[in-house]
């Protein structure tokens, strides 16, 4: 019963450099979510998919692009990642109807 | 637009004393309504929710909310503190569309202390 899988759980990256954060999950749910997570900030909405196919802008979407591959993968990208992109990153899966998320273990990137 | 207000940015208290922590929102119509804590280098679990009904929820762990509609509130409460309770807590909210996605508060970190 893996729920909502994360990874990397750890990466550093140099400015400039690209990649992909990927999640997954097992639960049959239309709903995933990406946050990012600062310091006195909470937790921060950069993308999220209400079901396979669509995609929608969060609260902080610049320098992200995001897919969803299927009803299981929703996957974030970094195109040309630079420092103020270094945050841990939490993928989520919704309850049809919004009544409950389950978190991933979080990605937690550095940008040097 | 949402929001969710967690005035309290650090709380410490003493082990065994009693625990409260805010959570106002705003919105025209009552959100489903959501506390989730967060051990250091953790990622985030549920401690408990309300839909509806029953103003006071009971969650695990030990701890409850009371919504409370007039004051826009649903504040987290514990009668006594663990020292396994340090950690930061998260309340959030989502319309009862279900449609738009689940709205965080900023944290309040526990500290607790002998």
């Amino acid at each position: 019963n893996a729920g909502v899988t994360q990874t990397p759980k750890f990466q550093v990256l140099k400015t400039g450099q690209s990649m992909t954060l990927q999640c997954a999950q097992d639960m049959n749910h239309n709903s995933m979510y990406w946050y990012r997570q600062d310091p006195g900030m909470g937790l921060r909405l950069i993308y999220y998919s209400a079901s396979e196919g669509t995609t929608d802008k969060g609260e902080v979407p610049n320098g992200y692009n995001v897919s969803r591959l299927n009803k299981r993968e929703f996957s974030l990208r970094l195109e040309s990642a630079a420092p103020s992109q270094t945050s841990v990153y939490f993928c989520a899966s919704i309850k049809q109807g919004g009544t409950e998320a389950f978190f991933g273990q979080g990605t937690r990137l550095t940008v040097v | 637009a949402q929001s969710v207000t967690q005035p309290d940015i650090h709380i410490t208290v003493s082990e065994g004393a009693s625990l409260e922590l805010r959570c106002n929102y705003s919105y025209g119509a009552t959100p489903y309504l959501f506390w989730y804590v967060q051990s250091p280098g953790q990622g985030l679990q549920l401690l408990l929710k309300y839909f509806s009904g029953d103003t006071l929820v009971q969650g695990i762990k030990g701890f409850e909310a009371e919504f409370k509609r007039s004051q826009s509130s649903f504040n987290l409460r514990k009668p006594s503190v663990h020292w396994s309770d340090a950690a930061e807590y998260f309340c959030a909210v989502v319309p009862p569309s279900g449609n738009t996605p689940l709205v965080f508060g900023k944290g309040t970190r526990l500290s607790v202390i002998a």
